[in-house]
């Protein structure tokens, strides 16, 4: 089991640009969460998704859209860079609140610069 | 006021100390709790999570106190491979995980 994954680990933007960050899980996991960490700060939710073809926002939202078509997959974008954007970006999953094991896991993080 | 809260740190102690970490929490109605440990420049790993009578994992202890709001983390026995962020976790919603900001843990030698 690779667990999850995000693809790009680094990356270097500018003011204005698009990018897509891709999370992949294969732990069937029903859902998957996308954070920011700055520092000072604890991990923040971006967005999340309970399973495929839904999502919705979390805490820090603006600046960001997600998409589900697959339930293995989770993707982040960023429509028009900004500044303000760059931070270290983990992607999350675990199964349902129902389950007793549904503690989240993380993917190894994506740093990004917009400069 | 934070909703998770955790001394910074850095907490600094020889090998083969004990060393306790707190954090409080101020929703009275989260729900789960947890341990999860962050090296430097890499993702949280889950350390352990955190029950109502407490539990241990090795040279790990977790305690929840609901009355008064807190848990804390125990390490018996600090060994280098210690060092790390270690961050407490609290669920207060159905998919609201609010991260504290890490308590740092050097282990010297």
């Amino acid at each position: 089991n690779a667990g999850v994954t995000q693809t790009p680990k680094f990356r270097v933007l500018k003011t204005g640009q698009s990018m897509t960050l891709l999370c992949a899980q294969d732990m069937n996991h029903e859902y998957m969460y996308w954070y920011r960490q700055d520092p000072g700060m604890g991990l923040r939710l971006i967005h999340y998704s309970v399973g495929e073809g839904t999502t919705a926002k979390g805490e820090v939202p603006d600046g960001y859209n997600v998409s589900r078509l697959k339930k293995q997959n989770f993707l982040l974008g960023l429509e028009s860079a900004a500044p303000s954007q760059t931070s270290v970006y983990f992607c999350a999953s675990s199964y349902p609140l129902a389950r007793e094991d549904h503690e989240q896991y993380f993917g190894p993080g994506t740093r990004l610069t917009v400069t | 006021r934070k909703e998770v809260e955790q001394d910074p740190g850095p907490f600094n102690v020889p090998e083969g100390a004990t060393v306790a970490f707190n954090c409080t929490y101020s929703n009275s109605a989260s729900q789960s709790f947890f341990w999860y440990r962050q090296d430097c420049r890499k993702e949280p790993k889950l350390l352990m999570s955190v029950y109502s009578s407490g539990n241990e994992d090795g040279r790990f202890t977790a305690q929840l106190n609901r009355a008064s709001q807190y848990i804390s983390l125990l390490i018996r026995d600090s060994k280098l491979s210690d060092s790390a962020t270690y961050l407490c976790v609290v669920r207060s919603g159905t998919y609201k995980y609010i991260f504290g900001t890490g308590t740092r843990l050097k282990v010297l030698a």
